[in-house]
């Protein structure tokens, strides 16, 4: 089985602009999370989607959005980046009702 | 919420010695205790987990210990070797409301060969 995706890999944006991050699942998988990666956080996490549905949320501001289509693959946005939101960020694809989470390579956005 | 706090937060063996990393939680709600490494450049990997049911796991060199009364968990790496060198994460998972993997700082682990 392929595992997860994400694209772009890389990014960079200027202050300001918005930016829209995709995450295909391992196929079969139908949740979703993201999280952000910061050496000065760590690992925090963002939101998860099932079904379509964002089911959790944390605690980031209204300008981090997400979404999921109906196979699976979801998306996340930023808008009015600002340089604190250079970071990676990862998305985490699980089977309904399996605690196990598989990551992808994440996509490193650097806001200039 | 859940908070997680992880120990050390660098740590340096000998080869072939054993390396230990302490993780503690908030929630005594937690139910779900995964680790992940992670090598520079890569993504994080789930290694070892361990439900709240159980009192330990082992998997050849790794094993994860759960203390539910006193709220930790261990990691437990014996026998090192080089390729162990990366960066550890600890987690916990709650279910039934606001359920996410709640994670530790990580800890840098480096196998002096």
């Amino acid at each position: 089985k392929a595992g997860v995706t994400q694209t772009p890999r890389y990014l960079i944006k200027t202050r300001g602009q918005q930016v829209t991050l995709s995450c295909s699942p391992i196929s079969g998988h139908r949740s979703v999370s993201w999280y952000q990666q910061t050496p000065g956080q760590g690992l925090q996490f963002l939101f998860e989607y099932f079904s379509e549905t964002q089911r959790n949320k944390g605690n980031f501001p209204g300008r981090f959005s997400g979404r999921q289509f109906s196979n699976s693959r979801s998306e996340m946005n930023v808008s009015t980046l600002e340089l604190g939101d250079s970071a990676l960020y990862l998305c985490a694809s699980s089977l309904i009702h399996s605690y196990e989470q598989y990551f992808g390579p994440g996509t490193r956005l650097t806001v200039t | 919420g859940e908070n997680v706090e992880q120990h050390p937060s660098t740590l340096s063996v000998q080869e072939g010695d054993s390396a230990v990393i302490k993780c503690t939680y908030s929630d005594s709600a937690s139910n779900y205790f995964p680790w992940y490494k992670q090598e520079l450049g890569k993504r994080p990997q789930l290694i070892i987990d361990i439900r709240s049911n159980v009192g330990e796991k082992k998997d050849q060199r790794i094993a994860v210990t759960l203390n539910k009364t006193a709220k930790h968990f261990s990691l437990h790496i014996t026998e090192t070797q080089p390729e162990d060198s990366a960066v550890y994460f600890c987690a916990a998972w709650r279910d039934f409301g606001n359920e996410k993997l709640t994670f530790g700082t990580g800890t840098r682990l480096t196998i002096i060969p």
